[in-house]
Protein backbone atom coordinates (compact mmCIF):
# COMPACT_ATOMS: atom_id res chain seq x y z
CA UNK A 1 0.00 0.00 0.00
CA UNK A 2 0.87 3.66 -0.05
CA UNK A 3 3.40 4.91 2.47
CA UNK A 4 5.39 8.01 3.44
CA UNK A 5 8.82 8.04 5.05
CA UNK A 6 10.23 11.12 6.76
CA UNK A 7 13.60 11.78 8.29
CA UNK A 8 13.63 11.14 12.00
CA UNK A 9 13.95 14.00 14.40
CA UNK A 10 14.13 15.96 16.39
CA UNK A 11 15.92 18.46 14.20
CA UNK A 12 17.53 21.26 16.20
CA UNK A 13 18.72 24.39 14.39
CA UNK A 14 19.85 27.87 15.28
CA UNK A 15 17.79 30.81 14.10
CA UNK A 16 18.50 31.78 10.45
CA UNK A 17 19.87 28.33 9.61
CA UNK A 18 18.83 26.44 6.45
CA UNK A 19 16.24 23.72 6.90
CA UNK A 20 15.72 20.52 4.97
CA UNK A 21 13.31 17.80 6.05
CA UNK A 22 13.41 14.78 3.78
CA UNK A 23 10.26 13.00 2.64
CA UNK A 24 9.94 10.07 0.26
CA UNK A 25 6.81 8.21 -0.71
CA UNK A 26 5.57 4.96 -2.19
CA UNK A 27 2.41 5.02 -4.28
CA UNK A 28 0.99 3.04 -7.17
CA UNK A 29 -0.29 6.04 -9.11
CA UNK A 30 0.11 9.79 -9.11
CA UNK A 31 -0.63 11.12 -5.64
CA UNK A 32 -1.05 14.66 -4.42
CA UNK A 33 1.60 15.55 -1.85
CA UNK A 34 1.25 17.72 1.23
CA UNK A 35 3.17 19.19 4.11
CA UNK A 36 1.14 19.83 7.25
CA UNK A 37 2.44 21.62 10.34
CA UNK A 38 1.36 21.15 13.95
CA UNK A 39 2.22 23.89 16.43
CA UNK A 40 2.29 22.98 20.13
CA UNK A 41 -1.17 22.17 21.50
CA UNK A 42 -2.91 22.66 18.16
CA UNK A 43 -4.32 20.63 15.31
CA UNK A 44 -2.64 20.24 11.95
CA UNK A 45 -2.79 22.92 9.30
CA UNK A 46 -1.80 22.78 5.68
CA UNK A 47 1.59 24.33 4.98
CA UNK A 48 1.87 23.63 1.25
CA UNK A 49 0.94 21.10 -1.40
CA UNK A 50 1.74 19.93 -4.92
CA UNK A 51 -0.58 17.95 -7.12
CA UNK A 52 1.57 16.82 -10.04
CA UNK A 53 5.16 16.07 -10.93
CA UNK A 54 7.56 19.06 -10.96
CA UNK A 55 5.06 21.28 -9.16
CA UNK A 56 6.55 23.44 -6.42
CA UNK A 57 4.46 24.25 -3.39
CA UNK A 58 5.40 27.28 -1.31
CA UNK A 59 4.12 29.16 1.72
CA UNK A 60 5.61 31.29 4.52
CA UNK A 61 9.12 30.86 3.08
CA UNK A 62 8.85 27.07 2.94
CA UNK A 63 9.14 25.23 -0.38
CA UNK A 64 8.86 21.66 -1.62
CA UNK A 65 9.09 20.24 -5.15
CA UNK A 66 7.25 17.12 -6.31
CA UNK A 67 9.97 14.87 -7.73
CA UNK A 68 8.44 11.85 -9.41
CA UNK A 69 11.77 10.37 -10.53
CA UNK A 70 13.01 10.18 -6.94
CA UNK A 71 9.55 9.87 -5.32
CA UNK A 72 10.43 12.72 -3.00
CA UNK A 73 8.91 15.90 -1.61
CA UNK A 74 11.58 17.44 0.60
CA UNK A 75 10.69 20.51 2.66
CA UNK A 76 13.13 23.45 2.66
CA UNK A 77 13.39 26.91 4.16
CA UNK A 78 16.28 29.27 3.72
CA UNK A 79 16.24 30.90 7.14
CA UNK A 80 14.27 29.42 10.03
CA UNK A 81 12.83 31.37 12.93
CA UNK A 82 12.04 30.37 16.50
CA UNK A 83 8.36 30.57 15.55
CA UNK A 84 8.88 27.71 13.06
CA UNK A 85 9.35 25.27 15.93
CA UNK A 86 6.66 22.65 15.38
CA UNK A 87 6.03 19.12 14.13
CA UNK A 88 6.03 18.74 10.34
CA UNK A 89 4.14 15.96 8.60
CA UNK A 90 4.54 14.85 5.02
CA UNK A 91 1.42 13.23 3.57
CA UNK A 92 -0.01 11.90 0.33
CA UNK A 93 -3.47 11.42 -1.10
CA UNK A 94 -3.96 9.09 -4.04
CA UNK A 95 -6.91 8.69 -6.30
CA UNK A 96 -10.45 9.57 -5.46
CA UNK A 97 -11.48 9.82 -1.84
CA UNK A 98 -9.12 12.41 -0.33
CA UNK A 99 -7.80 10.02 2.32
CA UNK A 100 -4.41 11.05 3.66
CA UNK A 101 -1.45 8.79 4.42
CA UNK A 102 0.98 10.47 6.81
CA UNK A 103 4.62 10.12 7.60
CA UNK A 104 5.67 9.77 11.24
CA UNK A 105 6.34 13.49 11.64
CA UNK A 106 9.54 15.44 12.28
CA UNK A 107 9.97 17.65 15.32
CA UNK A 108 11.77 20.91 14.52
CA UNK A 109 13.29 22.97 17.32
CA UNK A 110 14.79 26.36 16.52
CA UNK A 111 17.02 28.04 19.09
CA UNK A 112 17.55 31.79 19.31
CA UNK B 1 -15.96 32.13 10.81
CA UNK B 2 -16.43 28.51 9.87
CA UNK B 3 -14.56 26.08 12.05
CA UNK B 4 -14.18 22.52 13.27
CA UNK B 5 -14.43 21.78 16.97
CA UNK B 6 -13.83 18.71 19.10
CA UNK B 7 -15.02 17.87 22.58
CA UNK B 8 -13.92 17.09 25.14
CA UNK B 9 -10.34 18.33 24.72
CA UNK B 10 -9.13 15.96 27.43
CA UNK B 11 -10.72 12.75 28.70
CA UNK B 12 -9.66 10.15 31.23
CA UNK B 13 -11.62 6.92 31.32
CA UNK B 14 -11.32 3.37 32.57
CA UNK B 15 -10.80 0.18 30.64
CA UNK B 16 -14.06 -1.29 29.39
CA UNK B 17 -16.09 1.92 29.40
CA UNK B 18 -17.80 3.28 26.31
CA UNK B 19 -16.52 6.69 25.25
CA UNK B 20 -17.78 9.08 22.59
CA UNK B 21 -15.70 11.89 21.15
CA UNK B 22 -17.55 14.68 19.40
CA UNK B 23 -16.60 16.44 16.16
CA UNK B 24 -18.57 19.36 14.73
CA UNK B 25 -17.81 21.41 11.60
CA UNK B 26 -19.58 24.47 10.26
CA UNK B 27 -18.12 24.47 6.71
CA UNK B 28 -20.87 22.23 5.38
CA UNK B 29 -18.19 19.84 4.12
CA UNK B 30 -19.37 16.45 2.94
CA UNK B 31 -16.15 14.63 3.90
CA UNK B 32 -15.16 13.99 7.50
CA UNK B 33 -12.32 11.92 8.91
CA UNK B 34 -11.07 10.61 12.26
CA UNK B 35 -7.35 10.03 12.88
CA UNK B 36 -5.31 8.98 15.87
CA UNK B 37 -1.84 10.36 16.51
CA UNK B 38 0.78 8.21 18.18
CA UNK B 39 4.50 8.83 18.56
CA UNK B 40 6.41 7.23 15.72
CA UNK B 41 3.29 6.57 13.65
CA UNK B 42 2.16 10.01 12.57
CA UNK B 43 -1.60 10.11 12.05
CA UNK B 44 -3.52 6.99 11.12
CA UNK B 45 -7.02 6.92 9.67
CA UNK B 46 -9.71 5.35 11.85
CA UNK B 47 -12.99 6.00 10.02
CA UNK B 48 -14.27 8.39 7.39
CA UNK B 49 -17.51 9.57 5.85
CA UNK B 50 -18.38 11.09 2.48
CA UNK B 51 -21.84 12.24 3.46
CA UNK B 52 -24.90 11.64 5.60
CA UNK B 53 -25.47 7.94 6.33
CA UNK B 54 -22.11 7.04 4.75
CA UNK B 55 -19.32 5.57 6.91
CA UNK B 56 -16.17 3.66 5.99
CA UNK B 57 -13.40 1.87 7.87
CA UNK B 58 -9.87 3.15 7.80
CA UNK B 59 -6.53 1.58 8.57
CA UNK B 60 -7.06 1.18 12.35
CA UNK B 61 -10.83 0.83 12.79
CA UNK B 62 -10.99 -2.12 15.22
CA UNK B 63 -12.72 -1.09 18.46
CA UNK B 64 -14.13 2.15 17.01
CA UNK B 65 -17.38 3.12 15.34
CA UNK B 66 -18.88 6.27 13.79
CA UNK B 67 -22.27 7.40 12.63
CA UNK B 68 -23.25 10.31 10.36
CA UNK B 69 -26.80 11.54 10.86
CA UNK B 70 -26.19 15.09 9.59
CA UNK B 71 -23.57 17.00 7.63
CA UNK B 72 -22.03 18.81 10.62
CA UNK B 73 -21.22 15.98 13.03
CA UNK B 74 -19.21 12.76 13.05
CA UNK B 75 -18.98 11.34 16.59
CA UNK B 76 -16.39 8.65 17.26
CA UNK B 77 -17.32 5.90 19.74
CA UNK B 78 -14.96 3.55 21.50
CA UNK B 79 -17.20 0.61 22.30
CA UNK B 80 -15.09 -0.77 25.17
CA UNK B 81 -12.05 1.37 25.84
CA UNK B 82 -8.65 -0.34 26.00
CA UNK B 83 -5.29 1.00 27.16
CA UNK B 84 -4.03 0.66 23.58
CA UNK B 85 -6.53 3.36 22.63
CA UNK B 86 -4.76 5.98 24.72
CA UNK B 87 -3.90 8.54 22.08
CA UNK B 88 -4.61 11.96 20.67
CA UNK B 89 -7.59 11.95 18.33
CA UNK B 90 -8.07 14.42 15.47
CA UNK B 91 -11.14 15.06 13.42
CA UNK B 92 -10.85 16.62 9.97
CA UNK B 93 -13.12 17.69 7.13
CA UNK B 94 -12.69 18.52 3.46
CA UNK B 95 -14.89 19.97 0.75
CA UNK B 96 -14.45 17.36 -1.96
CA UNK B 97 -13.23 13.87 -2.70
CA UNK B 98 -10.46 14.85 -5.08
CA UNK B 99 -7.05 13.92 -3.69
CA UNK B 100 -5.84 17.50 -4.06
CA UNK B 101 -8.28 18.87 -1.50
CA UNK B 102 -6.97 20.27 1.77
CA UNK B 103 -8.23 18.74 4.98
CA UNK B 104 -9.09 21.05 7.88
CA UNK B 105 -8.27 19.70 11.33
CA UNK B 106 -9.82 20.18 14.73
CA UNK B 107 -7.72 20.93 17.84
CA UNK B 108 -7.65 17.30 18.99
CA UNK B 109 -8.86 15.26 21.98
CA UNK B 110 -6.32 13.70 24.31
CA UNK B 111 -7.77 10.41 25.60
CA UNK B 112 -6.23 8.43 28.43
CA UNK B 113 -7.53 4.94 29.19
CA UNK B 114 -6.51 3.67 32.62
Amino acid sequence: GDSVTQMEGPVTLSEEAFLTINCTYTATGYPSLFWYVQYPGEGLQLLLKATKADDKGSNKGFEATYRKETTSFHLEKGSVQVSDSAVYFCALSEGYGNKLVFGAGTILRVKS
Amino acid sequence: DAEITQSPRHKITETGRQVTLACHQTWNHNNMFWYRQDLGHGLRLIHYSYGVQDTNKGEVSDGYSVSRSNTEDLPLTLESAASSQTSVYFCASSPGQGGWNEQFFGPGTRLTVL
